[in-house]
């Protein structure tokens, strides 16, 4: 069956400017979860989303970053007024339950010029 | 110091070696995972353990609750099993995970 999915794979932007990243979990899972991979580092958590709601924030650097899974499925992550240090590798993964196996999706690099 | 660490941080192993990559963590966790991540970033869940020994094929990891302790195993190496491993835990208090450095295998022909 299909995995996790995200895109877009590659975002490349300008300093200043938003962006969203999307999130298609596996069907049927209710935890998703969104990481942030830097160059050269293990994956840093930032979001943890139980169904519809987000059951953990703590992980989002600042008020710049926000995400929403409206209905529970689908995940967007979106950024504002991008800096350069927000360039990296935006993972995520969904479970059947938070206590399940996470599966990642393969995702997505954006650059800040 | 990182609430998880992980040994060694580089490993290379000629093929057929058995292979040991060790992770240590200081806070109170549910669960501890090992992830495979290959060289174009995909991220591969390989177990997930509160407890004991799992085994898959030529991979096995244990975990130590009262040491705070896992290991995963690799026995007959092969090249294909290059790749960077890493060690995360769900920590028990919070819905985040906390993860280690990784450690990064080459396995030589």
């Amino acid at each position: 069956g299909a995995g996790v999915s995200q895109t877009p794979s590659n975002k490349v932007t300008e300093k200043g400017k938003y962006v969203e990243l999307r999130c298609d979990p596996i069907s049927g899972h209710t935890a998703l979860y969104w990481y942030r991979q830097s160059l050269g580092q293990g994956p840093e958590f930032l979001i943890y989303f139980q169904g519809t709601g987000a059951a953990d924030d703590s992980g989002l650097p600042n008020d710049r970053f926000f995400a929403v899974r409206p209905e529970g499925s689908v995940s967007t992550l979106k950024i504002q007024r991008t800096e350069r240090g927000d360039s990296a590798v935006y993972l995520c993964a969904s479970s059947i339950h938070r206590m399940n196996t996470q599966y990642f999706g393969p995702g997505t690099r954006l650059t800040v010029l | 110091k990182n609430e998880v660490e992980q040994s060694p941080q580089n490993l290379t192993a000629q093929e057929g070696e058995f292979i040991t990559i060790n992770c240590s963590y200081s806070v109170g966790i549910s669960a501890l995972h090992w992830l495979q991540q290959h060289p174009g970033g995909g991220i591969v869940s390989l177990f997930m353990l509160s407890s004991g020994k799992k085994k898959h094929g030529r991979l096995i990891a244990t975990i130590n609750i009262q040491e705070k302790h896992s290991s995963l195993h690799i026995t007959a190496s092969h090249p294909r099993d290059s790749a960077v491993y890493i060690c995360a835990v769900e920590t028990y208090n919070n819905n985040d995970m906390r993860f280690g450095a990784g450690t990064r295998l080459t396995v030589k022909p």
